[in-house]
Protein backbone atom coordinates (compact mmCIF):
# COMPACT_ATOMS: atom_id res chain seq x y z
CA UNK A 1 0.00 0.00 0.00
CA UNK A 2 1.17 3.23 -0.62
CA UNK A 3 2.62 5.34 2.19
CA UNK A 4 3.43 8.83 3.09
CA UNK A 5 7.43 9.07 4.06
CA UNK A 6 8.47 11.77 6.54
CA UNK A 7 11.93 12.40 7.56
CA UNK A 8 13.45 12.36 9.92
CA UNK A 9 11.71 10.91 12.57
CA UNK A 10 13.02 12.50 15.37
CA UNK A 11 14.39 16.32 15.03
CA UNK A 12 16.35 17.92 18.21
CA UNK A 13 16.46 21.86 17.76
CA UNK A 14 18.01 24.89 19.43
CA UNK A 15 15.58 27.45 20.04
CA UNK A 16 15.63 30.57 17.43
CA UNK A 17 17.55 27.54 14.73
CA UNK A 18 15.69 26.77 11.49
CA UNK A 19 14.31 23.41 11.10
CA UNK A 20 13.36 22.00 7.42
CA UNK A 21 11.05 18.83 7.89
CA UNK A 22 10.06 16.48 4.69
CA UNK A 23 7.67 14.83 3.47
CA UNK A 24 7.51 12.24 0.56
CA UNK A 25 3.47 12.03 -0.45
CA UNK A 26 1.73 9.73 -2.38
CA UNK A 27 2.64 9.90 -6.13
CA UNK A 28 -0.71 10.83 -7.89
CA UNK A 29 -1.94 12.86 -5.10
CA UNK A 30 -2.80 16.21 -5.40
CA UNK A 31 -3.69 17.73 -2.20
CA UNK A 32 -1.18 17.89 0.58
CA UNK A 33 -1.63 19.17 4.64
CA UNK A 34 0.71 19.53 7.28
CA UNK A 35 -0.99 19.09 10.59
CA UNK A 36 1.10 18.82 14.60
CA UNK A 37 -0.11 17.61 17.73
CA UNK A 38 1.32 19.00 20.80
CA UNK A 39 2.00 16.27 23.35
CA UNK A 40 -1.32 15.42 25.19
CA UNK A 41 -3.51 17.64 22.80
CA UNK A 42 -5.73 17.60 19.77
CA UNK A 43 -4.09 16.76 15.96
CA UNK A 44 -4.45 20.12 14.50
CA UNK A 45 -4.32 21.60 10.89
CA UNK A 46 -1.41 24.05 9.60
CA UNK A 47 -1.62 24.37 6.02
CA UNK A 48 -3.11 22.74 2.89
CA UNK A 49 -1.82 23.25 -0.53
CA UNK A 50 -2.75 22.52 -3.84
CA UNK A 51 -1.91 23.16 -7.55
CA UNK A 52 1.47 24.90 -6.17
CA UNK A 53 0.21 27.02 -3.67
CA UNK A 54 -1.17 27.39 0.32
CA UNK A 55 -5.42 26.83 -0.33
CA UNK A 56 -6.30 27.05 3.76
CA UNK A 57 -3.60 27.44 6.73
CA UNK A 58 -4.68 28.54 10.42
CA UNK A 59 -4.22 30.45 12.96
CA UNK A 60 -0.98 28.53 14.31
CA UNK A 61 0.25 29.29 10.74
CA UNK A 62 2.04 32.14 10.88
CA UNK A 63 5.19 34.28 9.19
CA UNK A 64 7.27 31.85 11.05
CA UNK A 65 6.03 28.94 8.49
CA UNK A 66 6.29 28.32 5.11
CA UNK A 67 5.88 25.21 2.82
CA UNK A 68 7.24 24.13 -0.39
CA UNK A 69 7.41 21.51 -2.96
CA UNK A 70 10.47 22.38 -4.77
CA UNK A 71 10.84 19.08 -6.99
CA UNK A 72 7.18 17.74 -7.51
CA UNK A 73 8.19 14.81 -5.30
CA UNK A 74 8.82 16.55 -1.87
CA UNK A 75 6.81 18.63 0.35
CA UNK A 76 8.39 20.56 2.91
CA UNK A 77 7.31 22.29 6.33
CA UNK A 78 10.15 25.15 7.43
CA UNK A 79 9.71 27.08 10.53
CA UNK A 80 12.22 30.15 10.06
CA UNK A 81 12.96 29.99 14.12
CA UNK A 82 11.82 27.30 16.21
CA UNK A 83 10.30 28.56 19.61
CA UNK A 84 10.11 26.05 22.63
CA UNK A 85 6.04 26.06 21.80
CA UNK A 86 6.56 24.38 18.50
CA UNK A 87 7.90 21.53 20.21
CA UNK A 88 5.35 18.95 18.74
CA UNK A 89 4.60 15.80 16.22
CA UNK A 90 4.23 16.90 13.01
CA UNK A 91 2.04 15.18 10.50
CA UNK A 92 2.43 15.27 6.97
CA UNK A 93 -0.06 14.05 4.83
CA UNK A 94 -1.66 14.22 1.14
CA UNK A 95 -4.50 12.74 -0.48
CA UNK A 96 -5.75 12.44 -3.95
CA UNK A 97 -9.25 14.06 -4.00
CA UNK A 98 -9.36 16.86 -0.89
CA UNK A 99 -12.77 15.80 0.11
CA UNK A 100 -11.15 12.93 2.08
CA UNK A 101 -8.57 9.63 2.33
CA UNK A 102 -6.07 11.26 3.69
CA UNK A 103 -3.09 9.42 4.04
CA UNK A 104 -1.00 10.66 6.99
CA UNK A 105 2.99 10.34 7.36
CA UNK A 106 4.15 8.33 10.45
CA UNK A 107 5.24 12.02 11.46
CA UNK A 108 8.31 13.90 12.35
CA UNK A 109 8.64 14.79 16.64
CA UNK A 110 10.57 18.16 16.86
CA UNK A 111 11.63 18.65 20.15
CA UNK A 112 13.14 22.79 20.81
CA UNK A 113 15.54 23.11 23.68
CA UNK B 1 -16.30 27.32 13.61
CA UNK B 2 -16.79 23.86 13.18
CA UNK B 3 -15.83 21.98 16.27
CA UNK B 4 -15.73 18.08 17.24
CA UNK B 5 -15.84 16.49 21.04
CA UNK B 6 -14.99 13.22 21.99
CA UNK B 7 -16.52 12.65 25.29
CA UNK B 8 -14.70 9.84 26.63
CA UNK B 9 -11.09 11.02 27.23
CA UNK B 10 -9.84 7.53 28.48
CA UNK B 11 -11.65 4.48 28.46
CA UNK B 12 -10.26 0.88 30.09
CA UNK B 13 -11.80 -1.96 29.16
CA UNK B 14 -11.52 -6.09 29.43
CA UNK B 15 -10.90 -8.16 26.50
CA UNK B 16 -14.37 -8.86 24.88
CA UNK B 17 -16.54 -6.31 25.99
CA UNK B 18 -17.89 -3.79 23.53
CA UNK B 19 -16.93 -0.69 22.83
CA UNK B 20 -19.02 2.91 22.19
CA UNK B 21 -16.86 5.89 21.89
CA UNK B 22 -18.63 9.30 21.13
CA UNK B 23 -18.66 12.17 18.87
CA UNK B 24 -19.75 15.07 18.12
CA UNK B 25 -19.27 17.79 15.87
CA UNK B 26 -20.85 20.95 15.23
CA UNK B 27 -21.37 22.36 11.65
CA UNK B 28 -24.34 23.28 10.06
CA UNK B 29 -23.90 21.90 6.80
CA UNK B 30 -23.19 18.83 5.17
CA UNK B 31 -19.70 17.19 6.10
CA UNK B 32 -17.75 14.09 5.69
CA UNK B 33 -16.55 12.30 8.91
CA UNK B 34 -13.40 10.25 9.57
CA UNK B 35 -12.27 7.67 12.65
CA UNK B 36 -8.76 7.57 12.73
CA UNK B 37 -6.36 5.41 15.14
CA UNK B 38 -3.27 5.95 16.31
CA UNK B 39 -1.33 2.83 18.30
CA UNK B 40 1.64 3.88 20.40
CA UNK B 41 4.42 5.21 18.79
CA UNK B 42 2.59 5.44 15.00
CA UNK B 43 1.14 7.02 12.49
CA UNK B 44 -2.55 8.02 12.37
CA UNK B 45 -4.48 5.22 10.46
CA UNK B 46 -7.98 5.22 8.99
CA UNK B 47 -10.52 3.19 10.69
CA UNK B 48 -13.31 4.43 8.87
CA UNK B 49 -15.42 7.24 6.91
CA UNK B 50 -18.45 8.16 6.06
CA UNK B 51 -19.54 10.61 2.66
CA UNK B 52 -22.53 9.93 2.05
CA UNK B 53 -25.11 6.39 1.76
CA UNK B 54 -25.37 4.25 4.58
CA UNK B 55 -25.09 5.78 7.55
CA UNK B 56 -23.57 2.86 8.98
CA UNK B 57 -19.96 2.65 8.06
CA UNK B 58 -18.07 -0.39 8.28
CA UNK B 59 -14.32 -0.10 9.10
CA UNK B 60 -11.41 -2.25 9.09
CA UNK B 61 -10.51 -4.30 12.25
CA UNK B 62 -14.51 -5.24 13.09
CA UNK B 63 -14.86 -1.25 14.26
CA UNK B 64 -17.94 0.27 12.44
CA UNK B 65 -19.34 3.74 13.17
CA UNK B 66 -22.83 5.28 13.01
CA UNK B 67 -23.79 8.70 11.75
CA UNK B 68 -26.85 10.24 13.24
CA UNK B 69 -27.46 13.38 11.53
CA UNK B 70 -30.02 14.80 14.16
CA UNK B 71 -27.46 14.16 16.69
CA UNK B 72 -24.67 15.28 15.24
CA UNK B 73 -22.81 12.64 15.87
CA UNK B 74 -20.83 9.76 14.41
CA UNK B 75 -20.09 6.88 17.69
CA UNK B 76 -17.44 4.17 17.27
CA UNK B 77 -18.40 0.93 18.25
CA UNK B 78 -16.96 -2.71 18.50
CA UNK B 79 -19.08 -5.54 19.62
CA UNK B 80 -15.52 -6.95 21.06
CA UNK B 81 -12.78 -5.74 21.81
CA UNK B 82 -9.11 -7.52 21.75
CA UNK B 83 -5.95 -6.11 23.59
CA UNK B 84 -4.98 -4.86 20.72
CA UNK B 85 -6.70 -2.27 20.02
CA UNK B 86 -5.43 -0.64 22.62
CA UNK B 87 -4.70 2.67 21.31
CA UNK B 88 -5.84 6.52 20.77
CA UNK B 89 -8.72 7.04 18.73
CA UNK B 90 -9.85 10.64 16.47
CA UNK B 91 -13.02 11.44 15.21
CA UNK B 92 -12.49 14.03 12.53
CA UNK B 93 -14.99 16.08 10.54
CA UNK B 94 -14.06 17.99 6.61
CA UNK B 95 -16.74 19.89 4.96
CA UNK B 96 -18.49 18.11 2.18
CA UNK B 97 -16.96 17.93 -1.51
CA UNK B 98 -14.24 20.87 -0.36
CA UNK B 99 -10.41 20.33 -0.22
CA UNK B 100 -10.30 21.13 3.29
CA UNK B 101 -8.80 20.37 6.37
CA UNK B 102 -9.56 18.32 8.86
CA UNK B 103 -10.90 19.21 12.27
CA UNK B 104 -9.70 16.76 14.66
CA UNK B 105 -11.77 15.76 18.23
CA UNK B 106 -9.31 15.78 21.27
CA UNK B 107 -8.66 12.09 21.20
CA UNK B 108 -9.96 9.15 23.09
CA UNK B 109 -7.66 6.94 24.47
CA UNK B 110 -8.54 3.12 25.06
CA UNK B 111 -6.82 0.44 27.20
CA UNK B 112 -7.98 -3.08 26.72
CA UNK B 113 -6.77 -5.21 29.62
CA UNK B 114 -5.96 -9.05 28.63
Amino acid sequence: EPEVTQTPSHQVTQMGQEVILRCVPISNHLYFYWYRQILGQKVEFLVSFYNNEISEKSEIFDDQFSVERPDGSNFTLKIRSTKLEDSAMYFCASSLQGAGGYTFGSGTRLTVV
Amino acid sequence: AQSVSQHNHHVILSEAASLELGCNYSYGGTVNLFWYVQYPGQHLQLLLKYFSGDPLVKGIKGFEAEFIKSKFSFNLRKPSVQWSDTAEYFCAVNKYNQGGKLIFGQGTELSVKP
